[in-house]
Order: C-alpha cells, then structure tokens, then sequence
C-alpha cells in the first residue's frame, strides 16, 4: 500500500527543546517538501528536497532544519531557535520536481 | 513573487453547485491544481489542469481555466455535506537552479448547509 506517511501525528514539546518530525514515502519519488499550515494563512514552504543528499531553503526555513540521507525520508527538526512553532506540519512528495505533489497525513506540534 | 488568491468562505446548499474561484499572477504557470483538506487531514489532489486547456471535467468537478485574467475555477456539481472541507487553488512555477515550487492560495472554506 504505497503513501506518505507522518508520525507522530501529535506532538507536545516544552518551549526550548528541539524536536523531530518524521517523513517516509514509498512511492519511489524524488522530491519530498515540508510545509507549515497556520489557520488563515495557507501552507508556506519550509524545505525541499529534490534529490539524495541535497536540499534547499524555502520562504520560512529559519529555526528548522533538515536532512536527506534515504530517498525514503526526509524528517524535519524544529529546533530551539523557531520561535512560534506551534503549526500544523505536513510532508510531502512528487514524483518529478515539476510534478503533482502528494501530502502525508500531517502532524499537529503543540509547544507548551 | 507569485501569488496565488482565493475567497475564504463558501456557503452552499446541499444538492447546489458549488464555484470556488481563484487567480494566480504567474503567467508561466504549467500547471494548476485543486487539493481538498478535510478537519486535521493532509492535502488530497482533486484535479490538475495544464496552461493550454481551457477545460477540464472528472465526474462532479469542471474546472476552468481563463489564462488571460489568470483566473480559475472548480466546479462542485450537486454539492454533498461530505464536500465541505478547505480548497486550496495553487500553481507550480520554475523557482530557478532547476528547482519548482507549488504556491498555495490561503484556502476557501466550502460549508454544505442540508
């Protein structure tokens, strides 16, 4: 059963501590994008990768953090220095960069 | 920079058509797409439509694409309760270096009143 899968899919972190938002695809695409949903504002994007070992910033990538070491994955750290990151996170793939993107489930991050 | 626009909130009644609009400003847009959001769920690919077609009809959904004013549509025909969710219109366009990005419009909230 192929999919973009995301977990977990709700995460409570205390304020000043990084945390780290998971990715896996198995639909053998290449490009993978993470996005962050705040209501009323849309998606905005916060990194892409369109191939193996490199990636690149979107409009919002200060505070997070990524990396692509597995065609499979592309998991997201959101770290100490994002400063409102409570957001709605959600992961997704296209098969070609100028392609259809598919989205995972999402993840809600609640920092308290 | 590209821009996507979309009214916020669309009320129909069940068994109505339903028309989400939309305009973009990125004249080099390829391709264009409608994703559906339920409550707490990711984004699931409605329909797509390419630059050089006017129309687009799958089952219930038409879309139309004006690329003069830049402007498209989606059609809901005989709107169920089960279509009220957040549609998003959005573009994919070259961002450079061999890279493309999708832009989003905020979303309209679509509320199917029984």
């Amino acid at each position: 059963d192929g999919g973009i899968t995301q977990s977990p899919k709700y995460l409570f972190r205390k304020e000043g501590q990084n945390v780290t938002l998971s990715c896996e695809q198995n639909l053998n695409h290449d490009a993978m994008y993470w996005y962050r949903q705040d209501p009323g504002q849309g998606l905005r994007l916060i990194y892409y990768s369109q191939i193996v070992n490199d990636f690149q910033k979107g409009d919002i990538a200060e505070g997070y953090s990524v990396s692509r070491e597995k065609k499979e994955s592309f998991p997201l750290t959101v770290t100490s220095a994002q400063k409102n990151p409570t957001a709605f996170y959600l992961c997704a793939s296209s098969p070609d960069r100028g392609n259809e993107q598919f989205f995972g489930p999402g993840t809600r991050l609640t920092v308290l | 920079g590209e821009d996507v626009e979309q009214s916020l909130f669309l009320s129909v009644r069940e068994g109505d058509s339903s028309v989400i609009n939309c305009t973009y400003t990125d004249s080099s847009s390829t391709y264009l797409y409608w994703y559906k959001q339920e409550p707490g769920a990711g984004l699931q690919l409605l329909t797509y439509i390419f630059s050089n077609m006017d129309m687009k009809q799958d089952q219930r959904l038409t879309v139309l694409l004006n690329k003069k004013d830049k402007h498209l549509s989606l059609r809901i025909a005989d709107t169920q309760t089960g279509d009220s969710a957040i549609y998003f219109c959005a573009e994919i366009h070259y961002s450079g270096a061999g890279s493309y990005q999708l832009t989003f419009g905020k979303g309209t909230k679509l509320s199917v009143i029984p």
